[in-house]
């Protein structure tokens, strides 16, 4: 059964340092999404991608932030430059269509020192 | 926006005994309701959703109702087990492209 892929697993980085957060999404899917999970919380949206441009983005989603598909197969996220706060487990999800199931990554574990 | 909430944030159950997880809803037009579960340090693993045509579905053990008029959603868990033991979010879609809002999540143990 396909899966989504993120890369890192675990990413330790200094605070005002870039970071890129990768994932593959599931193949023929459309939509992408990235989501963060502060340690205990609930899962937040950070932003929605569609036809190669954003869709929508939550207030998380300041200009530190942005979001690429380089390439047919790639989804990533980059923080310019990191914040303490930016410390989170950071999902990728990908979904056939708008309103239909979301499939998420593993997870990459970002720690902002 | 979406405002998800759940409730109870911490639910304790006997193996064999059934667990309930409540959540409501605030955008009228969300229109697709999913329960993730959660273990520690893993992601979120989708186990039942539903739509808003219909009021109820049912998977084995697990089972969702809606009611789209009062805006609440429910996940039934019937027969626990020792690994039905982690953390369920609901979630509801907005948004052009369904972004999902989640609720607070519930830590569900079930004890022998």
């Amino acid at each position: 059964e396909p899966e989504v892929t993120q890369t890192p697993s675990h990413q330790v980085t200094q605070m005002g340092q870039e970071v890129i957060l990768r994932c593959v999404p599931i193949s023929n899917h459309l939509y992408f999404y990235w989501y963060r999970q502060i340690l205990g919380q609930k899962v937040e949206f950070l932003v929605s991608f569609y036809n190669n441009e954003i869709s929508e983005k939550s207030e998380i989603f300041d200009d530190q932030f942005s979001v690429e598909r380089p390439d047919g197969s790639n989804f990533t996220l980059k923080i310019r430059s990191t914040k303490l706060e930016d410390s989170a487990m950071y999902f990728c999800a990908s979904g056939l269509m708008g309103g239909e199931t979301q499939y998420f990554g593993p997870g990459t574990r970002l720690l902002v020192l | 926006g979406e405002n998800v909430e759940q409730h109870p944030s911490t639910l304790s159950v006997q193996e064999g005994d059934s667990a309930v997880i409540k959540c409501t809803y605030s955008d009228s037009a969300s229109n697709y309701f999913p329960w993730y579960k959660q273990e520690l340090g893993k992601r979120p693993q989708l186990i039942i959703d539903i739509r808003s045509n219909v009021g109820e579905k049912k998977d084995q053990r697990i089972a969702v109702t809606l009611n789209k008029t009062a805006k609440h959603f429910s996940l039934h868990i019937t027969e626990t087990q020792p690994e039905d033991s982690a953390v369920y979010f609901c979630a509801a879609n907005t948004g052009t492209a369904s972004k999902l809002t989640f609720g607070t999540g519930t830590r569900l143990q079930v004890t022998l």
